[in-house]
């Protein structure tokens, strides 16, 4: 059974630093793997998908790799800024589209 | 871009009763829909994967007979909670899938059962 793992679970930085957000997964036998955002009590915003052949994907300010080989995905957020602070899941897909979740990092971005 | 609505966004039932809560896509046709449940500070956790025209595929642990799914459309799906108790109460969101691996998801159902 995929275990999908989110460290920090918190994350508090002053403004403009760079913020790292760690996700490991258990079943290196993945189709792809997403990151998102979700604001609290709202529902999720997805940021990067990054598939199962691919290294990396970027946009704008977010940056997240992926190693399948030793399950670990990271994502990576540029010059932090206040707008950013939000919890932040990463999901690994698998067969029919199922996507096991890990618990999040709630990120503060202080200004 | 895909966008998934859902309603209602918020319900407040008393334990016994039954609530159902659409999920639909409004600018695409969706065959496939999943349910998800999240309890405060958790995160995510499938509940089934929504079929149009065929049942539901429930996960591991989620009674079907209490949960139950309808997917009569290509633009919505129905989850209703039958009689309903405070363990119930908890944050519902649905995703449409699009194209062959995207999921879109909706802004949630926050269900407090008294």
């Amino acid at each position: 059974k995929q275990e999908v793992t989110q460290i920090p679970a918190a994350l508090s930085v002053p403004e403009g630093e760079n913020l790292v957000l760690n996700c490991s997964f258990t079943d290196s036998a993945i189709y792809n793997l997403q990151w998102f955002r979700q604001d609290p009590g709202k529902g999720l915003t997805s940021l990067l998908l990054i598939q199962s052949s691919q290294r990396e994907q970027t946009s704008g300010r977010l940056n997240a790799s992926l190693d399948k080989s030793s399950g670990r995905s990271t994502l990576y957020i540029a010059a932090s800024q206040p707008g950013d602070s939000a919890t932040y899941l990463c999901a690994v897909g698998a067969a029919g589209n199922k996507l096991t979740f890990g618990g999040g990092t709630r990120v503060l971005v202080k200004p | 871009g895909a966008v998934v609505s859902q309603h209602p966004s918020w319900v407040i039932c008393k334990s016994g009763t039954s609530v159902k809560i659409e999920c639909r896509s409004l600018d695409f046709q969706a065959t496939t829909m999943f349910w998800y449940r999240q309890f405060p500070k958790q995160s995510l956790m499938l509940m089934a994967t929504s079929n149009e025209g065929s049942k539901a595929t429930y996960e591991q642990g989620v009674e079907k007979d209490k949960f139950l799914i309808n997917h009569a459309s290509l633009t919505l799906s129905t989850l209703t909670v039958t009689s309903a108790h405070p363990e119930d109460s908890s944050f519902y969101i649905c995703s449409a899938l699009v194209g062959n691996y995207e999921q879109y998801f909706g802004p949630g159902t926050r269900l407090t059962v008294t």
